[in-house]
Order: structure tokens, then C-alpha cells, then sequence
């Protein structure tokens, strides 16, 4: 059982570049997220989605857009790079109902030079 | 906005002693708090975590106690083994589409 998957794990990229971080997960969850995480600091909220056709911002969305067409991929858009992008991005999904919690890829770490 | 203070960020027990990271929450709505793990180069992941309706929970050597009132949860870790060395992280959940709300982290080093 693969879970949440991430593609890339690593990038650099060039100020004003765009790039699509990949999240698949296999588990039929409706809920899925994007966090990115800066150095000593906590998971920052992006974008969410609560089921295909369906997003929604989250705390820090400037400068990033997604999408949702299947329950399986929530890909992350990048359109011009700025030096401020420079993180380790998360997804995450979880299933229906109060009792079930986040799980998450293994990240991509971007580099925006 | 709302937010979540976690303390210390830093903590180093030694091997066998317990370890104790505090966590505050702001948000009077939250009703469910997990505890995640963190190893390095991988993604977060659940350990244990615990709903309003509940004051403590248990799971081997990992507990968690809420207080309401107060708004604040710890996380208790007793006999540390080397294996606990990690950064952790708690959250508390905001909103209506069960997004959570993350503190800054903790590094714990189990001292041989």
C-alpha cells in the first residue's frame, strides 16, 4: 500500500520558472492538502481540497494554485518562482469522519535560486 | 489569527528519563489534537492524538493529557529510547473541514 506519494523529492529551480509538484494518494480519501514547512517553523497550510471538483485556500495560498479532477491527484502549481518559495512542500489526505487523521507524502524539497 | 504555541523547541533527556513537551492552543472551537513525529527527510507521522470529550490517553509509552479550560495538551513520553529522537509536532483543528492548526515543533534528543 503505497499511500500518499510525492514527485519530485528534490528541485531547483530558477526565479520566475514554474513547476508542478505531484500528490497521489491510494487510499480513496476525500480530503486532501498542501503544507509547506520552513526551517523551525510548523506546517503552513496552502490549499485543501474536501473531494474532487473542490479546493480551497489555506493560510498561505499567494503565489501557488491547484487542482482536483480525480479523488487520487492534487497537484501543486508553481507559475513564477520567487526565492520566498524555497521549502519542503507536504501532502496530505485523510478519510471521511471526525476519527481520522492526516497522512503524509514523504515531501519535495524546492530550491528557488 | 489562531495559533498553536509549542514548547520547548528544543529538548535533551537522557536514555530511559521521560520527556514532556507542552503545547497551547488558542482557537476555544478545536476538539481534536494529534501528535505527530517527524524523522529526518521523511513526512509527518501520527502517534497518538486525543478529542475534547477525553482528558488523557494512553498508549504504551506515549500519553497525552488535555486540559480544556486551560487550552493546553503535553505529550508524555516516558523510558526514551534512542529510537524517540525526532522532532514533534502537535496541532489542534480549526474550521469545518478538518484542517489543522500546527505548532512549531520540538526537537527531542535522547542522550545515550
Amino acid at each position: 500500500n503505497a499511500g500518499v506519494t510525492q514527485t519530485p523529492k528534490f528541485r531547483i529551480l530558477k526565479i520566475g520558472q514554474s513547476m508542478t509538484l505531484q500528490c497521489a494518494q491510494d487510499m480513496n480519501h476525500n480530503y486532501m492538502y498542501w503544507y509547506r514547512q520552513d526551517p523551525g517553523m510548523g506546517l503552513k497550510l496552502i490549499y485543501y481540497s474536501v473531494g474532487a471538483g473542490i479546493t480551497d485556500k489555506g493560510e498561505v495560498p499567494n503565489g501557488y494554485n491547484v487542482s482536483r479532477s480525480t479523488t487520487e491527484d492534487f497537484p501543486l502549481r508553481l507559475e513564477l518562482a520567487a526565492p520566498s518559495q524555497t521549502s519542503v512542500y507536504f501532502c496530505a489526505s485523510r478519510g471521511q469522519g471526525s476519527n481520522q487523521p492526516q497522512h503524509f507524502g514523504d515531501g519535495t524539497r524546492l530550491s528557488i535560486l | 489569527g489562531e495559533n498553536v504555541e509549542q514548547h520547548p523547541s528544543t529538548l535533551s533527556v537522557q536514555e530511559g528519563d521521560s520527556a514532556v513537551i507542552k503545547c497551547t492552543y488558542s482557537d476555544s472551537a478545536s476538539n481534536y489534537f494529534p501528535w505527530y513525529k517527524q524523522e529526518l527527510g521523511k513526512g509527518p507521522q501520527l502517534i497518538i492524538d486525543i478529542r475534547s470529550n477525553v482528558g488523557e490517553k494512553k498508549d504504551q509509552r506515549i500519553a497525552v493529557t488535555l486540559n480544556k479550560t486551560a487550552k493546553h495538551f503535553s505529550l508524555h513520553i516516558t523510558e526514551t529510547q534512542p529510537e524517540d529522537s525526532a522532532v514533534y509536532f502537535c496541532a489542534a483543528s480549526i474550521g469545518s473541514n478538518y484542517q489543522l492548526i500546527w505548532g512549531a515543533g520540538t526537537k527531542l534528543i535522547i542522550k545515550p
